[in-house]
């Protein structure tokens, strides 16, 4: 049974540049949320996806957009990149029920701006 | 707000040794759960140990136990006879309520270091 997977694990990009990391929730699940962890700092939530709809927004700006598809996936995109954005991007899922009882993590994506 | 308080930054012992990651928490929540999380250099988040708020029994999974004082919101996570594969980040967390659903507030961690 898959847990949760991301892509790309890392990548580089330049301050201004866009990205787009994607996420796979675990086979059942149907709530992503994303969550932000700046180098030494806990995991910060960015925002929580349920039938495709952002249901949270944590304290981030509107640069920081996302998407659910139907099959449950989703992504996250980041506009205007800036050099504070460097993190490890970590999407979590859970049934929508469950989310009270905590998430299953991927391994993150490791983002660098330079 | 809601918060979680992990006051020390890293801690190292000798294997074998048994090591306490203290955590304080702060809700306004009346149900609330509180959960640990181990972070191997991977960077996954793998779950350990989930307490909810309304059972403040104690208890022992193995090597794992725990201490959940409601009178002092803290919620301590023990590891016994330490073993080098415990050297991680651990992290204390708190589901805080989102209208419909749950998010979770993290701590910044505590860094476990097990020497050989």
């Amino acid at each position: 049974d898959a847990g949760v997977t991301q892509s790309p694990t890392h990548l580089i990009k330049t301050r201004g540049q866009q990205v787009t990391l994607r996420c796979s929730p675990k086979s059942g699940h149907d709530t992503v949320s994303w969550y932000q962890q700046a180098l030494g700092q806990g995991p910060q939530f960015i925002f929580q996806y349920y039938e495709e709809e952002e249901r949270q927004r944590g304290n981030f700006p509107d640069r920081f957009s996302g998407h659910q598809f139907p099959n449950y996936s989703s992504e996250l995109n980041v506009n205007a990149l800036l050099l504070g954005d460097s993190a490890l991007y970590l999407c979590a899922s859970s049934r929508w029920w469950q989310t009270v009882y905590g998430y299953t993590f991927g391994s993150g994506t490791r983002l660098t701006v330079v | 707000a809601q918060k979680v308080t992990q006051a020390q930054t890293e801690i190292s012992v000798v294997e074998k040794e048994d090591v306490t990651l203290d955590c304080v928490y702060e809700t306004r929540d009346t149900t609330y759960y509180l959960f640990w999380y181990k972070q191997p250099p991977s960077g996954e988040l793998v779950f350990l140990i989930r307490r909810n708020s309304f059972d403040e029994q104690n208890e022992i999974s193995g090597r794992y136990s725990w201490n959940f004082q409601k009178s002092t919101s803290s919620f301590n996570f023990t590891i016994t006879a330490s073993q080098v594969v415990d050297s991680a980040v651990y992290f204390c967390a708190l589901s805080e309520r989102m209208d419909s659903s749950y998010k979770l507030i993290f701590g910044s961690g505590t860094r476990l270091l097990v020497r050989p």
